[in-house]
């Protein structure tokens, strides 16, 4: 049981254009999800936490305009990159966590490149 | 605000020698849980072991065991009978306890520790 999918795995875009990374629980209700940026070999990066039905709250330095977060269900949270430059490209990762259990179950990742 | 420090950027073992990672972590908080999860090449998190603060006994899981040193704030995870597959950056993380506090839920990493294991 836990098991949290991401889609798409990798995608590759063009500068200025937006991109749309799905978070899913699969097998239980989140009601909080987490999403990180990762760069090689470097520790997870805490960009955000969305609960559902409520507005994300986002980490010191993240821009909420261009990382875009939307909790809309217990098994889904999306993070839109906005207006997406070279920059932005990274390693992203969602978790989730049941209720108040402490375990954050992590999604696969997406790899995103912008040209 | 809490910080976690993994002072070993790299390590290499041996096909089924022991191998341990240290952590050690600053809170001021009292009650706490603290995570080792492992990321592979294929950069799926994994959740290897887990401890919560106020128990005394150290958490073990088959081949895995911590050392958890609440007044020294240290937390090492100690890998026995290595194995290929144990090869993975591996993270320390911290997450305050406490309902109420702003930082509920949320993971505090160390900086991560690649771990090689030689056949």
């Amino acid at each position: 049981g836990a098991v949290v999918s991401q889609h798409p795995s990798r995608v590759i875009c063009k500068s200025g254009t937006s991109v749309k990374i799905e978070c899913r629980s699969l097998d239980f209700q989140a009601t909080t999800m987490f999403w990180y940026r990762q760069f090689p070999k470097q520790s997870l990066m805490l960009m955000a936490t969305s609960n559902e039905g409520s507005k994300a709250t986002y980490e010191q330095g993240v821009e909420k305009d261009k990382f875009l977060i939307n909790h809309a269900s217990l098994t889904l949270s999306t993070l839109t990159v906005t207006s997406a430059h070279p920059e932005d490209s990274s390693f992203y990762i969602c978790s989730a966590k049941r209720g108040y259990q402490e375990t954050q179950y992590f999604g696969p990742g997406t790899r995103l490149l912008v040209l | 605000a809490q910080t976690v420090t993994q002072s070993q950027p790299e390590m290499s073992v041996q096909e089924a020698e022991t191998v341990t990672l240290s952590c050690t972590y600053d809170t001021s908080e009292s009650n706490y849980y603290l995570f080792w999860y492992k990321q592979p090449p294929s950069r799926q998190m994994i959740l290897v072991i887990r401890q919560e603060a106020y128990k005394q006994q150290n958490a073990t899981e088959n081949r895995f065991s911590v050392n958890f040193q609440k007044a020294a704030k240290s937390f090492s995870l100690k890998i026995s009978d290595s194995q290929l597959g144990d090869t993975a950056m591996y993270f320390c993380a911290f997450m305050p306890a406490y309902a109420g506090g702003t930082s509920y839920g949320k993971l505090t990493f160390g900086q991560g520790t690649i771990l090689t294991v030689h056949p």
